[in-house]
């Protein structure tokens, strides 16, 4: 199985805060990396797919960057509404994984 | 409004069985392969299974660790598909999601509220 690993597990930012989220998978996985938030109680909802496209109604204060190994997710300007957990997520070969989630905080 | 809902899930004991619905509304469940991706109180995502659509005979395909308990089928005149449970552990205890593939992104880009399942006697 792909491991992918995400750093860190949690953070605490200021309203304002460009934010960094880092993920590495343990094997050549090209661009085939997705990214989702999380909010308490709700499901994950897309952000970023092959690693750096922005989904449609997203802002633009989100990006994706990387190939291969290592990728990086960024808020530019960290909104209070960013409060969430945010997962990366492989799709290069079964089965699927997920990254353990970085947890965002102000 | 494009959306799924899943259904199915509740109280179980551990050996028992479910079977978990997501109903589809807003597009065709039949254009896209639906997965089921579940999580603990507290913990990550963690993929569960997938089933393809017809135009690639409805393949499925499990976490290794569920192969063999779970099982994922569809129905498309019904717009649904399915997750059934079997020889459930309390380790099974989770929200459990349904979400579209979509496939030119191969990303997950619509996902059900989630309903728990919880194994426990």
């Amino acid at each position: 199985d792909i491991q992918m690993t995400q750093s860190p597990s949690s953070l605490s930012a200021s309203v304002g805060d460009r934010v960094t989220i880092t993920c590495q998978a343990n094997q050549d996985i090209k661009k085939y990396l997705n990214w989702y938030q999380q909010k308490p109680g709700k499901a994950p909802k897309l952000l970023i797919y092959a690693a750096s496209n922005l989904e449609t109604g997203v802002p633009s204060r989100f990006s994706g960057s990387g190939s291969g190994t290592d990728f990086t997710f960024t808020i530019s300007s960290l909104k209070p509404e960013d409060i969430a957990t945010y997962y990366c997520q492989q799709y290069d070969d079964l089965p699927l994984t997920f990254g353990g989630g970085t947890k965002v905080e102000i | 409004e494009v959306q799924l809902v899943e259904s199915g899930g509740g109280l179980v004991q551990p050996g028992g069985s479910l079977k978990l619905s997501c109903a589809a509304s807003g597009f065709a469940l039949s254009d896209s392969a639906i997965h089921w991706v579940r999580q603990a109180s507290g913990k990550g995502l963690e993929w569960v299974g997938r089933v393809k659509n017809k135009a690639n005979n409805y393949a499925t395909a499990y976490a290794a660790s569920l192969r063999g308990r779970f099982t994922v089928s569809r129905d498309d005149s019904k717009n649904r598909a399915y997750l059934q449970l079997n020889n459930l552990k309390t380790e099974d205890t989770a929200v459990y999601f349904c979400t579209r593939l979509q496939s030119n992104s191969f990303s997950f880009d619509i996902w059900g509220q989630g309903t728990m399942v919880t194994v426990s006697s």
